[in-house]
């Protein structure tokens, strides 16, 4: 069983379309985050929690330390939310642990 | 959060040569940065931690000869890609972590080893 694990792997949404995009982890971590990457390969932090809830523009993330699970959801998609969306639980020397990925299509 | 830059951004070399990619951090000392790498259509794996002025610790499979890394300043990292084959064509990606176990990401590098 993979240590990180994230649904669903594809999602295709109509722009506007709300979107989870959900994680799940089985190591212990210090914080966990949320990354973006576009065709290009470039890597984009979005998020770094390690609990509760956090909201930056249409993007908010939330993580259950207890049930090692984390959601990324995007509201009022666009084209433009188009990427990978990539889990990454760390551990206390920092280094990550990557999942798989979500790869997002979202049609004008 | 930080700036980090990787150069070059692409790369093709010839099998048997060596290539150098840096990775800096413009606008912060990172006393510590990542190394990762990643396959077509596959994760991000880590390779190695490089922290400065001392050696670099890699990951359980990657071969310290063959991945050099050099983090001689609190700005710059090096990775070299030594006596590279075809099987090494891989997106590098280099990391700098900062403080709260953040992590600030370099645009990559992409070698093709033909």
């Amino acid at each position: 069983k993979n240590e990180v694990e994230q649904s669903p792997q594809n999602l295709t949404a109509q722009e506007g379309e709300f979107i989870t995009i959900n994680c799940s982890y089985s190591v212990g971590i210090s914080a966990l985050h949320w990354l973006q990457q576009h065709p290009g390969g470039g890597i984009v932090s979005l998020f770094m929690l390690s609990s509760g809830k956090k909201k930056h523009g249409r993007l908010i993330a939330t993580i259950n330390i207890q049930e090692k699970h984390s959601s990324l959801h995007i509201t009022a998609s666009h084209p433009r939310d188009s990427a990978v969306y990539i889990c990454a639980p760390g551990g206390s020397q920092g280094n990550l642990i990557f999942g798989k990925g979500t790869k997002l299509s979202v049609k004008p | 959060g930080a700036v980090v830059s990787q150069h070059p951004s692409r790369v093709i070399c010839k099998s048997g040569t060596s290539v150098k990619i840096e990775c800096r951090s413009l606008d912060f000392q990172a006393t510590t940065m990542f190394w990762y790498r990643q396959f077509p259509k596959q994760s991000l794996m880590l390779m190695a931690t490089s922290n400065e002025g001392s050696k670099a610790t890699y990951e359980q499979g990657v071969e310290k000869d063959k991945f050099l890394i050099n983090h001689a300043s609190l700005t710059l990292s090096t990775l070299t890609v030594t006596s590279a084959h075809p099987e090494d064509s891989s997106f590098y990606i280099c990391s700098v972590r900062g403080g709260s176990y953040e992590q600030y990401f370099g645009p990559g590098t992409r070698l093709t080893v033909t």
